[in-house]
Formats: structure tokens, sequence, C-alpha cells
């Protein structure tokens, strides 16, 4: 049973860039989480999202961040004109079910923009 | 605001020796405590406690969460080298969308 699957692991971009960021869940599971981790920082919650809805976006920027979960194919994070502010780790987790259910990480996204 | 402060910041130690990372928090309508190990890729699940009083164990890692005093600790035992890493406390509060909120983490370095 495979793990979170993130791709790429590693992805440099150049300011006003886009850069987007795939999360795949583990087998079974329906909800994903995105955290982001600056350096010397803890993580971050981003946003919470099931298949095709996004539940909670409190802990994302309201400009250049999006991110979804289709019915088909993996959850991706997109940042759009990345700024050298955006360079950080991007970590997704995902659970089976609502409540008590523990997160599972992914290995993480390293952004650096140039 | 949810808020989770992890003590020590970072914590040097030889190997055989018994640390204790502390973790207190604030948060509303609190339901569950996770630690979390991290090293150059995805935090890895340790423990998550919702009951006080209660000890897990895992090994040489044990932990327990105090609800009345808001905090918990992880004890890590007979310290090896490959304990070396961050170790992430965070919480998760009901009746919200299951976000955690971490801490900044210990930073725990075991030489030989």
């Amino acid at each position: 049973n495979a793990g979170v699957m993130q791709n790429p692991r590693h992805l440099v971009r150049r300011r006003g860039q886009e850069a987007r960021l795939r999360c795949s869940p583990m087998k079974g599971h329906s909800h994903v989480y995105w955290y982001r981790q600056l350096p010397e920082e803890g993580l971050k919650f981003m946003v919470y999202l099931q298949k095709e809805n996004i539940i909670d976006e409190s802990g994302m920027p309201k400009e250049r961040f999006s991110a979804e979960f289709p019915k088909e194919g993996p959850s991706i994070l997109r940042i759009q004109q990345v700024v050298r502010g955006d360079s950080a780790a991007y970590f997704c987790a995902s659970s089976p079910r609502l409540a008590s259910d523990t997160q599972y990480f992914g290995p993480g996204t390293r952004l650096t923009v140039l | 605001e949810d808020k989770v402060v992890q003590s020590p910041l970072s914590l040097v130690v030889h190997e055989g020796d018994t640390v204790t990372l502390n973790c207190s928090y604030e948060v509303t309508n609190f339901r569950s405590l996770l630690w979390y190990k991290q090293e150059k890729k995805a935090p890895t699940f340790l423990f998550m406690l919702t009951s006080s009083g209660i000890e897990k164990k895992s090994g040489r890692l044990s932990s327990i969460l105090d609800k009345k005093e808001l905090f918990s600790i992880l004890n890590i035992t007979a310290t090896q080298t490959g304990d070396s890493a961050v170790y992430l406390c965070a919480v998760e509060a009901q009746g919200g969308s299951e976000k955690l909120v971490f801490g900044k983490g210990t930073k725990l370095t075991v030489n030989p």
C-alpha cells in the first residue's frame, strides 16, 4: 500500500512563473490537506479538500494560490506568478475520513524560487 | 487563535541518554494531540493522544497528555543516533476542518 505521493520532489521556478504541485493520497483516503513549511518554522495549514470540494482554505493566501482535488487524479496546489517568499517545502497529507483519523504525510515538494 | 509551543527548540545528547520533549497548547475545543518525527522527508506519525493520563508507548518512545494543564511530553529512552530528527507536536480542534496546528518542533541531535 503506497503512502502519500507527491511530485515533483524538487521544483525550481523563476519569479513570475507558475508552480504546480501534485499530491496523490493514500489508497482509500478521500481527504487531502496541504501544509507549508518555511525554514526554521513549523508546518502551517493551507487548505483542506475532499473530492471536488474545498472544505477549508483559511490558511491559503487569497491571491496567486489555488487548490483542487478533482474526482479523478491527484490534488493540485497551484501557485501563479511565484515570488521568492513562496520558497518553502509544501507537504500534503491525507486521511481516510473525518474526525480522529490520523493524517499521513507525503515526502513534500521543495519549491525554490530564483 | 490556536497555538502550540514546543520546548526546547533544540537538544543535543549522547547515545544512551533519556530525553523529554515538551509541548504545550491552547486550542478551542480540543480533539487530539499528535506527535510526528521529521527527518529530511515526510513527517512520520508517532502517537495520537486524546485522553489525559493514558501513556502511549512504542518501543523506546512514550507519550502522555495532560488535558488539565494543556501539555504533552514525548519521552525517548536509551537514545540512538537514528533518533536524531525534528519532533513535531500538533493539535486538532473539534468542529473545525480537521486541520492540524503545529509547533515549531524540537530538533534532537543524538551524538555517538
